[in-house]
């Protein structure tokens, strides 16, 4: 069993729809969780980053932790075509730099 | 402010054949990792620097794979002898020492082909 799970997709949502995504998590220890992007045939970027469990919100984009369920969310608002890419979830301990990430899951906006 | 730089972009090589790829993080980074992105997986990390030693190379195939970073800066991957199982997008990544954002920066990648 993979540390990280995420579904693969691909998730495709019209233009303007709510977009919603997560991954679950074995490993009690981690602590913080992120969501990167990555654009086709370029390297990942930082969306957002939490800290425990809790909600986080950032323009059209909301992160959820659920520790206790080792749940984790990111939604997006009012997508748009240039939210076509690939979504992964991230996670690192207290302790260390090392992330591990999810599959990735795949969203296509339609305009 | 200069990003991660990788090259070459991309490579095509016959298996049992080798091939290095180059990094330079961004400015003033004083970590720098290698990632390894097989086609619709999540990066894996392969080896972690702190200026010019190593923090973590547990997941690093050491029959074949080796790296180094030398004076803190620029560093080199290389994989040699190649398997087909190699083919993936090589991603090299820095972040300052503040790590509680989880926050890297990830180069274009070097995305590699083994015949």
């Amino acid at each position: 069993q993979k540390e990280v799970e995420q579904d693969p997709g691909p998730l495709s949502v019209p233009e303007g729809a709510i977009v919603s995504l997560n991954c679950t998590y074995s490993n009690s220890a981690f602590q913080y969780f992120m969501w990167y992007r990555q654009y086709s045939r370029k390297g990942p970027e930082l969306l957002m980053y939490t800290y425990s469990s809790g909600n986080k919100e950032d323009g059209r984009f909301t992160a959820q932790v659920d520790k206790s369920s080792k749940y984790i969310s990111l939604f997006i608002r009012d997508s748009q075509p240039s939210d076509s890419a690939t979504y992964l979830c991230a996670m690192k301990k207290a302790a260390g730099n090392k992330l591990t990430f999810g599959g990735g899951t795949r969203v296509l906006v339609k305009p | 402010e200069a990003g991660v730089a990788q090259s070459p972009r991309y490579k095509i090589i016959e298996k049992r054949q080798s091939v290095a790829f180059w990094c330079n993080p961004i400015s003033g980074h004083a970590t720098l990792y290698w990632y390894q992105q097989i086609l619709g997986q999540g990066p894996k990390l392969l080896i972690q620097f702190q200026n010019n030693g190593v923090v973590d190379d547990s997941q690093l195939p050491k029959d074949r794979f080796s790296a180094e970073r030398l004076k803190g800066v620029d560093s080199t991957l290389k994989i040699q002898p190649a398997k087909l199982e190699d083919s993936a997008v090589y991603l090299c990544a820095s972040s300052s020492r503040d790590q509680n954002t989880g926050e890297l920066f990830f180069g274009e990648g070097s995305r590699l082909t083994v015949l």
